[in-house]
């Protein structure tokens, strides 16, 4: 099975920046996601992660270390409408097929 | 324009009265998955299929099942509706199974009464 750990909720202030961690245990990794879920809405795909390093996208960026399984997404400029749960999933194989398993998500809280 | 859609946004049902939620796609993918989603909890994966091919997780209930008449949609039934299945179940699709990304439909809130 697999074990993925994250913060549940973080306060940041609007313009700062905040770094979401993620922490996995998983036998057959093939890749990290980071999805954005705002209040009773679905989740929205922010970045993926399969090879060691950052990717940046814009004011996000995600990081991937596989030896460590270790994860994280780093916002910049803070705004307020980045108030949402940030989920962390994995991607391995399991039983012949490639499964994606989420973390329970961390609920960030942007203050002015 | 709706990428994945999903019929009805919300839904009322009664203890153990079957229903049926619905999802549909535009993207012409192959996979599409079945999620369950509890308040403050992660995304729950309860099965998905691969063009025909369905894969259901091991842990979950029997009282839930899955039909894909068509490439472009699938359907969840539960078939004896509890208190403990309201929840917002979320319809995912993507273009085989390793990539980038996996498009969320805007979820169906299941509330039984």
């Amino acid at each position: 099975g697999q074990n993925i750990d994250q913060p549940t909720e973080m306060t940041a202030t609007e313009g700062a920046i905040v770094q979401i961690n993620c922490t996995y245990q998983t036998s057959g990794f093939n890749g990290l996601f980071w999805y954005q879920q705002h209040a009773g809405e679905a989740p929205t795909f922010l970045s993926y992660n399969v090879l060691d390093g950052l990717e940046e996208k814009g004011r996000f960026s995600s990081f991937l270390s596989r030896s460590k399984g270790y994860s994280y997404l780093l916002l910049k400029e803070l705004q307020m409408k980045d108030s949402a749960s940030y989920l962390c999933a994995v991607r391995a194989n399991s039983g012949g097929y490639q499964k994606v398993t989420f973390g329970i998500g961390t609920k960030l809280q942007v203050i002015p | 324009d709706a990428m994945v859609i999903q019929n009805p946004r919300y839904q009322v049902t009664q203890f153990g009265k079957p229903v049926t939620l619905s999802c549909s796609q535009t993207l012409n993918h192959n996979v599409m998955y079945w999620y369950q989603q509890k308040s403050s909890q992660a995304p729950k994966l309860l099965f998905h299929y691969y063009d025909k091919d369905f894969n259901n997780e091991a842990d979950t209930p029997d009282n839930f099942q899955s039909r894909r008449p068509n490439t472009s949609f699938c359907f969840l039934d539960i078939r004896s509706p509890g208190l403990g299945d309201a929840a917002m179940y979320l319809c995912a699709t993507s273009r085989g199974q390793g990539s980038r990304t996996q498009y969320f439909g805007p979820g169906t809130r299941l509330l039984v009464l």
